[in-house]
């Protein structure tokens, strides 16, 4: 089975500013997918950014970018130039590869990010 | 292109009563699985339907139910409900082969 931490349970960063946000993943397979995930207020979870495990280069979209260290399975968010927009709970995800099929995400606990203006 | 649907928004239930929510997946997906959130439990999930069949079940009792239509649209129907039954029950759908799902809004269940 798989499990996915985040140890922080809130954060706060000031407009403008650069913040990460921590994740870190158990599992045995050697094949996966690796997420952030959004959710604002609205409820619904937006794909921030995804991650392929057997990609050793780190994902990017604008102004995120992850962290990705396979050994020590860690899986960090960064928010770059932060906006009053980017003020929700983010979730880090886990998917297993498997060959012809999706199979179910496992999320982490969440962390509220709070962007200052 | 138009979203995955959830329906309703909000549900308010009593005890013992059965719900039914519906999702639609985005078009062309035939992927669609189902999660609970709650405050305490965090995101669940509860089970995947693919071609009208259940492909994967999260570890939720025999009460939660679903199925698939030939439309990939899918329900949900949970029976006797109970109060810890109050959650955000969201939906998302996927093309196969690709990673990743998209979500919808939820629907908002509590149950009193």
């Amino acid at each position: 089975a798989q499990t996915v931490t985040q140890s922080q349970p809130e954060m706060s960063v000031q407009e403008a500013e650069t913040v990460t946000l921590s994740c870190t993943y158990d599992t045995s397979e050697s094949n996966y997918y690796l997420f952030w995930y959004k959710q604002p207020p609205s409820r619904q979870m937006i794909l921030v950014i995804r991650q392929e495990a057997y990609k050793q280069q780190n994902a990017t979209e604008n102004r995120f970018s992850v962290n990705f260290q396979k050994a020590a399975k860690s899986f960090s968010l960064k928010i770059s130039d932060s906006q009053l927009g980017d003020t929700a709970m983010y979730f880090c995800a886990f998917m297993p590869l498997l060959t012809g099929a999706n199979s179910k995400l496992t999320f982490g606990k969440g962390i509220t990010l709070s962007v200052r203006p | 292109k138009a979203g995955v649907t959830q329906t309703p928004r909000y549900l308010i239930k009593t005890r013992g009563q059965q719900v039914t929510l519906s999702c639609s997946p985005i078009s062309g997906h035939r992927s669609v699985s189902w999660y609970q959130q709650t405050p305490g439990q965090g995101l669940q999930f509860l089970f995947e339907y693919f071609s009208e069949t259940q492909r994967n079940k999260g570890n939720f009792p025999g009460r939660f139910s679903g199925r698939q239509f030939s439309n990939s649209r899918s329900e949900m129907n949970v029976s006797t409900l109970e109060l810890g039954d109050s959650a955000l029950y969201l939906c998302a759908s996927s093309l196969v082969g690709l990673s990743g799902y998209t979500f919808g809004s939820g629907t908002r269940l509590t149950v009193v």
